[in-house]
C-alpha cells in the first residue's frame, strides 16, 4: 500500500523544547516538502528537498530545520526559536521537484502540533 | 511576489446544485494548476489538475477551466452531494522555483 505517512497524528510539547515530526514515503518520489497550515489559511512552504542530501528553504523556514539522508524520509524539527509553533504540519512528495514532466504533489495525513 | 487569490472564501449550495470556485494568479508563466480537497483533520487530496497548454479538463462531476490571458482558473462541481463538503484549495506552479503557490481556500458546504 503506497503512500505518505506522518507520525504522530497529534503532538504536544512544552514551550522551549525542540520536537521532530516524521514523514516517510514509499512512492519512490525524489522531491519532498513540508508545509504549515494555520486555521482558515492556505498552505505555506517551510522547506523542500528535490534530492537526497539536499534541501532548500521555503517561505517560512525560520525556526525550523530538516534533513534528507534517505530518499523515503524527510523529518522536520520545530526548534524553540519558532515563535508560533502550534499549527497543522503537512508533508508532501512529488516524482520530480523541478525540470520534470510530472508536477503532482501528494500529501500525507498531517501532524497537529500543540505547544503550550 | 507571486500570489494566488481564491474566491469565495465560503460557499453554501443545495444538494444537486453546481458550485464554482475561482482563482487568479500573478505569474503569467505558471504552467500547472492543481486543485485539492481537504476534509476536516486530513491532508489535502489532489482531485484534478490542468496544464497551461489545455483550456479545460473534466473528470466526472468535476471540471477545471483555465484562461491564460486573464490569468485565472476555476473549479466547477456539478450535481453536488453532501460528501463534497470540504475545504478546496487551488494552486499555481511558479515558473521560477517550481514551487506551488496556494490560494487561501474555499469552504464548501452542500446542504442536503
Amino acid at each position: 500500500d503506497g503512500g505518505i505517512t506522518q507520525s504522530p497524528k497529534y503532538l504536544f510539547r512544552k514551550e522551549g523544547q525542540n520536537v521532530t515530526l516524521s514523514c516517510e514515503q514509499n512512492l519512490n518520489h525524489d522531491a519532498m516538502y513540508w508545509y504549515r497550515q494555520d486555521p482558515g489559511q492556505g498552505l505555506r512552504l517551510i522547506y523542500y528537498s528535490q534530492i537526497v542530501n539536499d534541501f532548500q528553504k521555503g517561505d517560512i523556514a525560520e525556526g525550523y530545520s530538516v534533513s534528507r539522508e534517505k530518499k523515503e524520509s524527510f523529518p522536520l524539527t520545530v526548534t524553540s526559536a519558532q515563535k508560533n509553533p502550534t499549527a497543522f504540519y503537512l508533508c508532501a512528495s512529488s516524482i520530480e521537484g523541478t525540470g520534470g514532466i510530472s508536477y503532482e504533489q501528494y500529501f500525507g495525513p498531517g501532524t497537529r502540533l500543540t505547544v503550550t | 511576489g507571486e500570489n494566488v487569490e481564491q474566491h469565495p472564501s465560503t460557499l453554501s449550495v443545495q444538494e444537486g446544485d453546481s458550485a464554482v470556485i475561482k482563482c487568479t494568479y500573478s505569474d503569467s508563466a505558471s504552467n500547472y494548476f492543481p486543485w485539492y480537497k481537504q476534509e476536516l483533520g486530513k491532508g489535502p487530496q489532489l482531485i484534478i489538475d490542468i496544464r497551461s497548454n489545455v483550456g479545460e479538463k473534466k473528470d466526472q462531476r468535476i471540471a477545471v477551466t483555465l484562461n491564460k490571458t486573464a490569468k485565472h482558473f476555476s473549479l466547477h462541481i456539478t450535481e453536488t452531494q453532501p460528501e463534497d463538503s470540504a475545504v478546496y484549495f487551488c494552486a499555481a506552479r511558479s515558473s521560477n522555483t517550481g514551487k506551488l503557490i496556494f490560494g487561501q481556500g474555499t469552504t464548501l458546504q452542500v446542504k442536503p
